[in-house]
């Protein structure tokens, strides 16, 4: 089956520094990958959409240029949360899309931030 | 990290009730089960979750065996709007860090 990985799985930064997340698609192409974050007992939310070539699209409330994301090619997407600050602490999950299948997305194991 | 195995897809019909198992075998001591609805192009929207027995809310019900080692995700009288893709999820305590995300199950509701 598709597999998607992140790396790293787990980052502890100093409050103001910036951390760069990867969000791979290993033996599939993914036009879309989302970017998720998700608090304590809380299920998933959903912060950008992520097309390869173009602008991510960011759900209400998620500051673009706190969080920047990059899907530069069809195996990669990347999630740069800049300026780090301790309530951005969270459990940051990407998915891929399959190319031409909506239904199919493939989740990553998640990296989870701790911002000191 | 406990694995989850679910039947990669089921049709049924408006206004019956529908049951979808997952199989967690590695379950562990601290593991939460918990379930996610996904529409296309959407993120996962949390459904249930549960530890043992029963768990019952306004959208289904969660049946967990005493061993724990599967759950059923029950969903009463559907409509075509409950066609989705549904996750089965086992995670570390009750705070749904480091999951194991599958496949799901691709629900499809027929007229």
């Amino acid at each position: 089956g598709a597999v998607v990985s992140q790396h790293p799985s787990r980052v502890i930064c100093k409050s103001g520094t910036s951390v760069k997340i990867e969000c791979r698609s290993l033996d599939f192409q993914a036009t879309t990958m989302f970017w998720y974050r998700q608090f304590p007992k809380q299920s998933l939310m959903l912060m950008a959409t992520s097309n390869e070539g173009s602008k991510a699209t960011y759900e209400q409330g998620v500051e673009k240029d706190k969080f920047l994301i990059n899907h530069a090619s069809l195996t990669l997407s990347t999630l740069t949360v800049t300026s780090a600050h301790p309530e951005d602490s969270s459990f940051y999950i990407c998915s891929a899309q399959l190319q031409g299948d909506s239904y199919e997305q493939y989740f990553g194991p998640g990296t989870r931030l701790t911002v000191t | 990290l406990a694995k989850t195995t679910q039947p990669i897809s089921m049709d049924s019909y408006e206004g019956q009730e529908v049951n979808i198992t997952c199989s967690h075998n590695n379950i562990a001591t601290n593991d939460y089960i918990t379930w996610y609805q996904q529409f296309p192009s959407q993120g996962p929207r949390f459904i249930i979750q549960g530890y043992k027995t029963k768990v019952t809310n306004e959208v289904a019900s969660l049946f967990i065996p005493a061993d724990r080692k599967s759950s059923t995700l029950s969903l009463p009288r559907v409509s075509l709007s409950d066609t989705a893709v549904y996750y089965c999820l086992v995670g570390e305590g009750d705070s749904n860090y480091q999951l194991i995300w599958g496949a799901g199950t691709k629900l499809i509701i027929k007229p």
